[in-house]
């Protein structure tokens, strides 16, 4: 079954950085685009960015646009997000979710469980 | 950049009863590329309706989805105990941000 396990959350100082990354299961990755979504303490759903099966083009959304960078590597089944220039605005859990294959437009189907990053001082 | 509004903020209702859930975009959503999640505490959201009106694989068919252009519903014909959740609708058309509306809480009444 389709899996997606995130990790490298953790608490880092404003200004600061963090990877994170999403190991997929249980489908052929290469075929699909990924997305991270974020969610606030006590708030709702935010998209962030977004990737397509191929890692041939990126979307962000404007929040973090030229301050994360998301990536995969499609030998390892992984996805990545690249954190730098942390603010306290950026707390949230971190979800990946699998998009639609590379012939389909379709929404966010699988999620993961999410990972924690808390921005503080 | 799309927005999502969503009405009402909470549903008080009961066990057995039909909920209307609205989402209303600010602009036309291309394709009808609208998506409906349901969110539980503690859980990550699950997809119920994509397409406005298509359910996702294993969603029962008391969850339905209607609408197009800027306004659709998601309806729950008989509400289950396990139903009780937060609902956000998705827009997901050819362009990003693909932004999510603020969320309907469905509360036992």
């Amino acid at each position: 079954q389709v899996q997606l396990v995130e990790s490298g959350g953790g608490v880092v100082q404003p200004g600061g950085s963090l990877r994170l990354s999403c190991a997929a299961s249980g489908f052929t990755f290469s075929n699909y685009g990924i997305h991270w979504v974020r969610q606030a303490p006590g708030k709702g759903l935010e998209w962030v960015a977004f990737i397509r099966y191929d890692g041939s083009n990126e979307y962000y959304a404007d929040s973090v646009k030229g301050r994360f960078t998301i990536s995969r590597d499609n030998s390892k089944n992984t996805l990545y997000l690249q954190m730098n220039s942390l603010r306290a605005e950026d707390t949230a859990v971190y979800y990946c979710a699998k998009g639609g294959p590379a012939w389909q437009w379709l929404p966010p189907d699988y999620w993961g469980q999410g990972t924690l990053v808390t921005v503080s001082s | 950049e799309i927005v999502l509004t969503q009405s009402p903020g909470t549903l008080s209702l009961s066990p057995g009863e039909r909920a209307t859930l609205s989402c209303r975009a600010s602009q036309s959503v291309t394709s009808s590329y609208l998506a409906w999640y349901q969110q539980k505490p503690g859980q990550a959201p699950r997809l119920l309706i994509y397409g406005a009106s298509n359910r996702a694989t294993g969603i029962p068919d008391r969850f339905s989805g209607s609408g197009s252009g800027t306004d659709f519903t998601l309806t729950i014909s008989r509400l289950e105990p396990e139903d009780f959740a937060v609902y956000y609708c998705q827009q997901y058309g050819s362009s990003p941000p693909w932004t999510f509306g603020q969320g309907t809480k469905v509360e036992i009444k």
